[in-house]
């Protein structure tokens, strides 16, 4: 399996609401990622987790909140969010601790909030 | 903090012609990856470069890293339809688990 499987693929959510996104891989990656795509814009960093641990933090708002229950799986939990928060949300992981060789990225979740 | 310029930001060409990006880091990267993602769709992982003036290549797609490691060049040759989507460099200093990508560059081609 050299997938990372990310769920739902779209939300829309209130502003109120409270969701979670979804993000699993089986290639035995012990880093995974969370980042943030904006329309026409790169990828920015969100959070990094190495060996299940929070490694980096680029100072994300708290309304998102990370959880990785074991090296397989990494949620990102999602509440009172802001309009500017839609875009797209990408997971990835890579094979080492140091990004030598690649992220895989998942298809990501599209987030509208409304 | 580290950044990585990308340039051109859009590049629209005729099929069969050659096309480059180029990037360009205010620091010295320990590793540079190029990306693709298609319209719609999310990076996929091309390849990494690792030592000074390194030059991979893979079918049409010509790789360099720069003697000094803090530039780096894609360039295809004989463009076809299927190569359009965003091209990212991505580079990363050592010792640091965070990959900067660069804006990207915007690549359309004319059938």
């Amino acid at each position: 399996d050299t997938e990372v499987t990310q769920t739902p693929k779209h939300l829309v959510m209130g502003m109120t609401n409270k969701k979670s996104l979804k993000c699993e891989q089986h290639m035995g990656h012990r880093a995974m990622y969370w980042y943030k795509q904006k329309a026409k814009k790169p990828p920015e960093l969100m959070f990094v987790y190495s060996y299940e641990k929070l490694s980096i933090n680029e100072s994300v708002p708290s309304r998102f909140s990370p959880e990785c229950p074991n090296s397989s799986l990494l949620n990102l939990h999602l509440h009172a969010l802001q309009p500017e928060d839609s875009a797209l949300y990408l997971c990835a992981s890579s094979q080492v601790l140091r990004p030598d060789y690649g992220y895989t990225f998942g298809s990501g979740t599209r987030l509208t909030v409304v | 903090g580290q950044q990585v310029m990308q340039i051109p930001q859009y590049q629209h060409v005729q099929e069969g012609e050659d096309f480059t990006t180029y990037c360009n880091s205010s620091t010295t990267l320990s590793n540079i990856q190029w990306y693709k993602q298609r319209p719609g769709g999310h990076p996929v992982f091309l390849i990494q470069l690792v030592k000074s003036g390194e030059v991979k290549k893979q079918k049409r797609l010509t790789f360099q890293f720069g003697e000094a490691k803090k530039n780096s060049s894609l360039h295809i040759t004989a463009t076809q339809t299927t190569d359009v989507g965003t091209y990212f460099c991505a580079g990363a200093q050592g010792g640091s688990e965070k990959l900067v990508f660069g804006k990207g560059t915007k690549l359309t081609v004319n059938p």
